[in-house]
């Protein structure tokens, strides 16, 4: 069964700092990955997708990276913001699902001015 | 707006009673997902539609719930006699390829 675990579950860091932000799987059988933001009591905006086949993915100030055999992403965010704040979620897509997501509980991330 | 809506926004409604929730997913995307979403957790998958066909359901999707896309555009979830443990938020999401877009989100407070 896949599990998909977030550490830490909350990080606060000042404004300007870069940051990473963990996601480790546990079943390597993946198709991609996801990195998704989600403001308070609001839905999710994805961030950047990473095929199974691909290292790495960037976007701005935010950078994704794939490690399939040992299970694990990362998002690296240059510079942070005060408005980066918020939670980021990782997900993976099963290779034997409908394109059904596994989701991790995120890390609630806080930047201070 | 061209993205994922979800009305209505907020639920409140007592125990026992039934609740429906739509989503209207993207123009032209085939693909449509329902997640269920508790305080503090990632959302959890409960149901894959590919146009009008329901190709895949939870075991999280109890008899008390059921999900139609009739027409193969919007779609619907009703949840049965809703009890305590059903509060969340239901998320819609929709895609035509790889990537998942989501909506606002209807949260359901039961009490």
């Amino acid at each position: 069964k896949q599990e998909v675990t977030q550490i830490p579950a909350a990080l606060s860091v000042p404004e300007g700092e870069n940051l990473v932000l963990n996601c480790s799987f546990t079943d390597s059988a993946i198709y991609n990955l996801q990195w998704f933001r989600q403001d308070p009591g609001k839905g999710l905006t994805s961030l950047l997708l990473i095929q199974s086949s691909q290292r790495e993915q960037t976007s701005g100030r935010l950078n994704a990276s794939l490690d399939k055999s040992s299970g694990r992403s990362t998002l690296y965010i240059a510079a942070s913001q005060p408005g980066d704040s918020a939670t980021y979620l990782c997900a993976v897509r099963r290779v034997d699902s409908n394109y059904q997501l596994i989701w991790g509980a995120g890390t609630k991330l806080i930047i201070k001015p | 707006d061209t993205g994922v809506s979800q009305d209505p926004r907020h639920k409140i409604t007592k125990r026992g009673q039934n609740v429906t929730f739509r989503c209207d997913p993207i123009s032209e995307h085939n693909r449509l997902y329902w997640y269920r979403q508790t305080l503090g957790q990632g959302p959890e998958f409960l149901t894959y539609f590919q146009n009008e066909a329901q190709l895949e359901k939870s075991r999280l999707l109890s008899d008390r719930f059921s999900a139609e896309r009739p027409k193969g555009s919007f779609s619907t979830l009703e949840i049965q006699r809703t009890e305590q443990g059903d509060s969340a938020m239901y998320l819609c999401a929709s895609s035509v390829g790889r990537e998942q877009f989501f909506g606002p989100g209807t949260r359901l407070t039961v009490l």
